[in-house]
């Protein structure tokens, strides 16, 4: 069982619509849990993070926490073609973070 | 603004060299970090570093090594490149200060090795 598991996609959703990515982790001593999106060539760049149980909001993205569960989330609402990109999950174990392989989502226009 | 800056944005090696790929940040962190992406197999952890000449080996150390003799700088070597190192390979550094512990990335370095 992979430690970060993520649906690859390609998510396709229409301009305006809501995105919604998924991301279960193994170890339930993780400890915050983040999400990055990565452009096709770029490095991966921080969106937000997310270390209590509930939802958090930071404009049109949404991260909720289920530990219990052992489910992350993001939200994007009001997807926008600047969007597209790969959304990758991630979770820390003290100082290191695993990553999953990632979601591709394409909003079309 | 916090920089993390590989030394090289792509790189072309030949089997049997000695590479190494230079990381350097601005930001006074702790931690460091080496990653290689792979289509299909997402980041996968080389070596980290918390304190200045610490090393701890990540998840695929086999044929890499490391340094750090300065906070601000953590290099990774592939003792003998082979063509399976070909790959995207990013630096991360984050802090103990804040809480969070977040990653900042550099730009990586491709690298191919022929």
């Amino acid at each position: 069982q992979k430690e970060v598991e993520q649906n690859s996609g390609p998510l396709s959703v229409p301009e305006g619509a809501i995105a919604s990515l998924n991301c279960t982790y193994s170890d339930r001593g993780s400890q915050s849990f983040f999400w990055y999106r990565q452009y096709s060539g770029k490095s991966p760049e921080l969106i937000m993070f997310i270390y209590s149980n509930g939802d958090k909001e930071d404009g049109r993205f949404t991260a909720q926490l289920n530990k219990a569960s052992q489910y992350v989330s993001l939200l994007i609402r009001d997807s926008q073609p600047s969007d597209s990109a790969t959304y990758l999950c991630a979770v820390r174990r003290d100082y290191k973070l695993s990553f999953g392989a990632g979601t591709t989502v394409t909003v079309r226009a | 603004d916090v920089k993390v800056t590989q030394s090289s944005r792509y790189l072309v090696k030949r089997t049997g060299e000695k590479v190494f790929l230079e990381c350097v940040q601005d930001m006074d962190h702790e931690n460091m970090f080496w990653y290689r992406q792979d289509p299909g197999l997402g980041l996968r952890l080389i070596y980290f570093s918390y304190d200045v000449k610490m090393k701890e080996k990540g998840d695929i150390p086999e044929g890499y090594s490391v340094s750090r003799e300065k906070k601000e700088r953590f290099s990774l070597i592939l003792e003998s490149a082979s063509t399976n190192q070909t790959s995207m390979y990013l630096c991360a550094s984050s802090t103990n200060r804040g809480g969070d512990y977040g990653y900042t990335f550099g730009s990586g370095t491709r690298l191919t090795v022929v």
